[in-house]
């Protein structure tokens, strides 16, 4: 059964300061990983979506990597913001067709 | 228009009572999903449908069934519902596996049971 880590669990940086946040996983035959945005309350927003072929992507002050052979992927956050402040939720596609969730990273970026 | 959508959003009940939750999406996607939020311990599938007539248990099914009514309707029911089932849940939709394909997300019903 595949396992999804996130480390830290919670983080808290000033503003402006670059972060990183990890996930790691125990099956590395996955589909694709998807980074996602979670406010308190609410639903998940897609951020990015890294296929097994690829090694990264990147959206405006984020990059996602991806190291499949090893079971890592980490988001790296540009010139963080007040309202960069949320969980960041890592999810990996099954060649067997289900998505496993990491339990999230709650970032908190101080002004 | 939300491409997905979930009611109710909010929804407080007693032990013992049948709950439905429902979930609609508009973006043409074939693969459904249901899941629920606990905190501390992520989301968790509890069914999925690839289609109208292909329906599959998640890692949490007992205690819940599905019904997928049509290609944009995928229902969750509760048929005796109890107090560990309070939790978010979530509906999301997948595009067939090919391409960029990318999960997406309903708001949420957050479910008390009492």
């Amino acid at each position: 059964k595949q396992e999804v880590t996130q480390i830290p669990a919670a983080l808290s940086v000033p503003e402006g300061e670059n972060l990183v946040l990890n996930c790691s996983f125990t099956d590395s035959a996955i589909y694709n990983l998807q980074w996602f945005r979670q406010d308190p309350g609410k639903g998940l927003t897609s951020l990015l979506l890294i296929q097994s072929s690829q090694r990264e992507q990147t959206s405006g002050r984020l990059n996602a990597s991806l190291d499949k052979s090893s079971g890592r992927s980490t988001l790296y956050i540009a010139a963080s913001q007040p309202g960069d402040s949320a969980t960041y939720l890592c999810a990996v596609l099954n060649t067997g067709n289900q998505f496993y969730f990491g339990t999230g990273t709650s970032l908190t970026v101080i002004p | 228009d939300a491409d997905v959508t979930q009611t109710p959003r909010n929804r407080i009940t007693k032990t013992g009572k049948r709950i439905m939750l429902e979930c609609s999406q508009t973006k043409g996607h074939d693969r459904m999903y249901w899941y629920r939020q606990d905190p501390g311990l992520g989301l968790r599938l509890i069914y999925y449908s690839f289609d109208v007539k292909d329906i599959n248990k998640g890692e949490i099914s007992d205690g819940y069934s599905v019904s997928r009514q049509a290609q944009a309707k995928f229902s969750l029911s509760l048929e005796s519902a109890i107090p560990n089932q309070t939790a978010l849940y979530f509906c999301a939709t997948f595009p067939a596996r090919s391409g960029y394909n990318e999960q997406f997300f309903g708001p949420g019903t957050r479910l008390t049971v009492l």
